[in-house]
Parts: C-alpha cells; sequence; structure tokens
C-alpha cells in the first residue's frame, strides 16, 4: 500500500521559534498533499491544500504567514510553523492523494509538535 | 451546523455486541464517503469507503442514504481490537480536493 512519512514524529521547541515537518510520499507521487492539524480529542482540521509547483490554498483562519508550506517535488511537502506560540502545540498530519486522482487519501504518522 | 457530524459516544459495549454509529453530512452534493479509523495518537487509516449500494467487509458494514445524508457504519461481533475512534468522511467534490472529517465516535470494546 501507498505510504507517507513524516518528520519529525515528535518535536519540543521554544516560543518563538520555528519549526519544519515534512512530509514525504514513499511510493507514489503525489500531486496533492494536504496538511491537518488536530487538538486532543477533536477531529482533524484541514489547514490548507497543496499542490506541487503552485501556492498552497489554505482554509479560512489559517495564517498562511505563519504556517509556510512548500511543495517543490511530487514526493515532498514541508510545513513550516514560524514563530511558534504555546497554542499553536498540537498533532500535525500530513495526507497526499496519488496521481491517480482518487479520493482516497494516505496519511502520514503525525507530528506532535509541543511549544513551551 | 457543522459539515459532518457524528455522536462523539462513548461506545462502550461488550465483546461480541454489535455497534452501529451514524453520520450526517451537510453538502447533499457531496461525491465520496469514508470511515476511517483511528487509534489514540495515530493517523486515521481508511476502514472502508462507502458506497450507494452499501457495501460489506467482513464483520464491517457501511450504508449510505443520499436523500437522508446520512452515512451508517456497523460492526458486528465486536472484538477488542475495535476499540478506537471512527471517524466518518465526506469529500464535497465539485472540485473541492480535501476531505472533511467529523469529530469521531469512540468505541470501547470490553472483555
Amino acid at each position: 500500500g501507498a505510504v507517507v512519512s513524516q518528520h519529525p514524529s515528535w518535536v519540543i521547541c521554544k516560543s518563538g521559534t520555528s519549526v519544519k515537518i515534512e512530509c514525504r510520499s514513499l511510493d507514489f507521487q503525489a500531486t496533492t498533499m494536504f496538511w491537518y492539524r488536530q487538538f486532543p480529542k477533536q477531529s482533524l482540521m484541514l489547514m490548507a491544500t497543496s499542490n506541487e509547483g503552485s501556492k498552497a490554498t489554505y482554509e479560512q483562519g489559517v495564517e498562511k504567514d505563519k504556517f509556510l508550506i512548500n511543495h517543490a517535488s511530487l514526493t515532498l511537502s514541508t510545513l513550516t510553523v514560524t514563530s511558534a506560540h504555546p497554542e499553536d502545540s498540537s498533532f500535525y498530519i500530513c495526507s497526499a492523494r496519488d496521481l491517480a486522482g482518487v479520493y482516497e487519501q494516505y496519511f502520514g504518522p503525525g507530528t506532535r509538535l509541543t511549544v513551551t | 451546523r457543522k459539515e459532518v457530524e457524528q455522536d462523539p459516544g462513548p461506545f462502550n459495549v461488550p465483546e461480541g455486541a454489535t455497534v452501529a454509529f451514524n453520520c450526517t453530512y451537510s453538502n447533499s452534493a457531496s461525491q465520496s464517503f469514508f470511515w476511517y479509523r483511528q487509534d489514540c495518537r495515530k493517523e486515521p487509516k481508511l476502514l472502508m469507503s462507502v458506497y450507494s449500494s452499501g457495501n460489506e467487509d467482513g464483520r464491517f458494514t457501511a450504508q449510505l442514504n443520499r436523500a437522508s445524508q446520512y452515512i451508517s457504519l456497523l460492526i458486528r461481533d465486536s472484538k477488542l481490537s475495535d476499540s478506537a475512534t471512527y471517524l466518518c468522511v465526506v469529500n464535497p467534490g465539485e472540485n473541492n480536493n480535501d476531505m472533511r472529517f467529523g469529530a469521531g465516535t469512540r468505541l470501547t470494546v470490553k472483555p
């Protein structure tokens, strides 16, 4: 089956610093990748949709200057949380959709971010 | 109204029980539907797609009712390993690429 990896799986950083999270599709090419955030006991909330070679589309209420997304290749998308604050602490999950364009998305294992 | 609504539960059932979850969605133009399973602190994993004609995969049966805009998941002969949060997921379609997640229904199967 399709595999999506994320790195790091867990990160602690100080308030004010930036954190980069990588999302890779390991055995398929992903034209579209999605970034979600999940707070404890809440649902996944879509943050942005990332298409290879173009600017990401952000959901309402998500600051594009704070959450920088780069999708430079068909197998890699990155999310950078800039000037992180404690309220940014969350579980960040990426997913990828393959070139076939089927609706199924394959999820990465998630990155748990804690900002102190 | 939320785009996808689920009863959060928790559902606590004994092993061997049959349990059903419902989910409603607000966008009548939605194109595709899924049930995902999420274990604690893990990513969601696809359990099954939901087809208009209904579909079954072992102990799991999914149904779609477009007229009433709800989907259901039935689990028969519950196992301890079925304990998880079940997410109802709807793809709005109409050139939208993303999926909309319900908040999930927590299931605990007890011995």
